[in-house]
């Protein structure tokens, strides 16, 4: 069965980065894509960016371009996402998803079971 | 602001339909599949609606799902206790040079 373990809980420093990761298996972990999506306290989900884990392209959300990085290790069927320059707001749950089906465009059907991060002074 | 809207909340009572809809525009909806999720309080979100009105497999028929232009819906029957939870929809966004994804703000689904 398709799982995604992702790593513990942070507490980070503003101006600080942090990286997850999310741990695949179940599956051919190169055949699909996978999203990261963040939720902060009380609010909505939020998109961050897609990686395709068998070349490893990306797609950003404008609002993290230049301060996010999602890269995989094909190795050990893990993806990762850094978030740098860290501020309060960016206090929240941060999920990776892999889409349902094998198309980018698809539905995100597997989902970690999140990461908190925390971030303050 | 999402770029897809979303009623803030619904209610009805145990066994009632209730429906939620999801409104956006061509580069999105209009031109995308439609995802839609649940949430109930504390975990993950959970995939209920793919492809417009496709079902994952487990996922009971009482939840279904349409679309028409360039809004969706998520309808749920038999409304159970166990249905309250925050419903997002997703879709693919084109207005961009590089494709994103999109979520609605959510929907509290309140089961009086």
């Amino acid at each position: 069965q398709v799982q995604l373990v992702q790593s513990g809980a942070e507490v980070k420093k503003p101006g600080a980065s942090v990286k997850v990761s999310c741990k695949a298996s179940g599956y051919t972990f190169t055949s699909y894509y996978m999203h990261w999506v963040r939720q902060a306290p009380g609010q909505g989900l939020e998109w961050m960016g897609i990686i395709n884990p068998s070349g490893g392209s990306t797609s950003y959300a404008q609002k993290f371009q230049g301060r996010v990085t999602m890269t995989r290790d094909t190795s050990t069927s893990t993806v990762y996402m850094e978030l740098s320059s860290l501020r309060s707001e960016d206090t929240a749950v941060y999920y990776c998803a892999r889409v349902l089906i094998a198309a980018p465009t698809a539905g995100a059907g597997y989902w970690g079971q999140g990461t908190l991060v925390t971030v303050s002074s | 602001q999402s770029v897809l809207t979303q009623p803030p909340s619904v209610s009805a009572a145990p066994g009632q339909k209730v429906t939620i809809s999801c409104s956006g525009s061509s580069s999105n909806i209009g031109n995308n599949y439609v995802s839609w999720y649940q949430q109930l309080p504390g975990t993950a979100p959970k995939l209920l609606i793919y492809d417009n009105n496709k079902r994952p497999s487990g996922i009971p028929d009482r939840f279904s799902g349409s679309k028409s232009g360039t809004s969706a819906t998520l309808g749920i029957t038999g409304l159970q206790t166990g249905d309250e939870a925050d419903y997002y929809c997703g879709t693919w966004d084109s207005s961009l040079s590089a494709g994103h994804w999109v979520f609605g703000g959510g929907t509290k689904l309140t089961v009086l």
